[in-house]
C-alpha cells in the first residue's frame, strides 16, 4: 500500500463548476500537507500548503486536513479552463527532508 | 535566475549510456532535492542536500545514480549505464532550509528517454 493514495481522474467539469479533489494517507505521523498544480511537462508548482488539521482558504481554493481521517481535500471554486492540469497531493513528516506525493489528479475544465 | 533552473530540458540517450544533469537552485536556498516523476506518477524522492552534503540519499534507486553539489549551489545528478526503466522527469528543487515546514520550489525538469 502507498503512502498516499489519490485518484488519478480523469476528471471533467465544465466551467464554473466546483471541484472537489482528494487524498487519502496511511501514516499518522504526516503534518505538513500541500497541493501542487503541474500543468503539462511543466514542473509541480506549489498551490496550498497547511500544517495539521483544519482549513485554509486562498482566493478560489480551499484546502482541508482531517487528520482524524486521515484525508485531505481541494476544492476549486468557479472554476477556469486555466485550471485544467494536474493536481498532486504532497506531505511530509516534522524534521523529514522528502515530500511524499499522490499521484496526481488530471483535471479538465471545459469551456 | 528567479526560480530554480534545470538543463537540459531534454535528453534521448542510449540503453548504456552515461547522462549528466544539472541543477541551479534558486539564489540564497541551502537545500536541494532531487525527485523523479515517471508518466502518470507522482514525483519520487532520489536525494536531499544540505551545502554541499548529501544529507539523504536513501531515494536513489541503486548504485547506477549519484549526485554531487560542490560548492553548495548548483547540483548534477549522474546516471551511469543508463537503462530504459530509467526514463523518466527527473525534476529539482530548493527551499531556504530542510524541507520540514519550509516550502519547496521546483525547476521544470530534465525529461530523459533512454531507447
Amino acid at each position: 500500500q502507498k503512502e498516499v493514495e489519490q485518484d488519478p481522474g480523469p476528471l471533467s467539469v465544465p466551467e464554473g463548476a466546483i471541484v472537489s479533489l482528494n487524498c487519502t494517507y496511511s501514516n499518522s505521523a504526516f503534518q505538513y500537507f500541500m497541493w501542487y498544480r503541474q500543468y503539462s511537462r511543466k514542473g509541480p508548482e506549489l498551490l496550498m500548503y497547511t500544517y495539521s488539521s483544519g482549513n485554509k482558504e486562498d482566493g478560489r481554493f480551499t484546502a482541508q486536513v482531517d487528520k482524524s481521517s486521515k484525508y485531505i481535500s481541494l476544492f476549486i471554486r468557479d472554476s477556469q479552463p486555466s485550471d485544467s492540469a494536474t493536481y498532486l497531493c504532497a506531505m511530509s513528516v516534522p524534521g523529514a527532508n522528502n515530500l511524499f506525493f499522490g499521484t496526481g489528479t488530471r483535471l479538465t475544465v471545459i469551456p | 535566475g528567479a526560480g530554480v533552473s534545470q538543463t537540459p530540458s531534454n535528453k534521448v540517450t542510449e540503453k548504456g549510456k552515461y547522462v549528466e544533469l544539472r541543477c541551479d537552485p534558486i539564489s540564497g536556498h541551502t537545500a536541494l532535492y532531487w525527485y523523479r516523476q515517471s508518466l502518470g506518477q507522482g514525483p519520487e524522492f532520489l536525494i536531499y542536500f544540505q551545502g554541499t552534503g548529501a544529507a539523504d540519499d536513501s531515494g536513489l534507486p541503486n548504485d547506477r545514480f549519484f549526485a554531487v553539489r560542490p560548492e553548495g549551489s548548483v547540483s548534477t545528478l549522474k546516471i551511469q549505464r543508463t537503462e530504459r526503466g530509467d526514463s523518466a522527469v527527473y525534476l529539482c528543487a530548493s527551499s531556504l532550509r530542510a524541507a520540514s515546514g519550509n516550502t519547496i520550489y521546483f525547476g521544470e525538469g530534465s525529461w530523459l528517454t533512454v531507447v
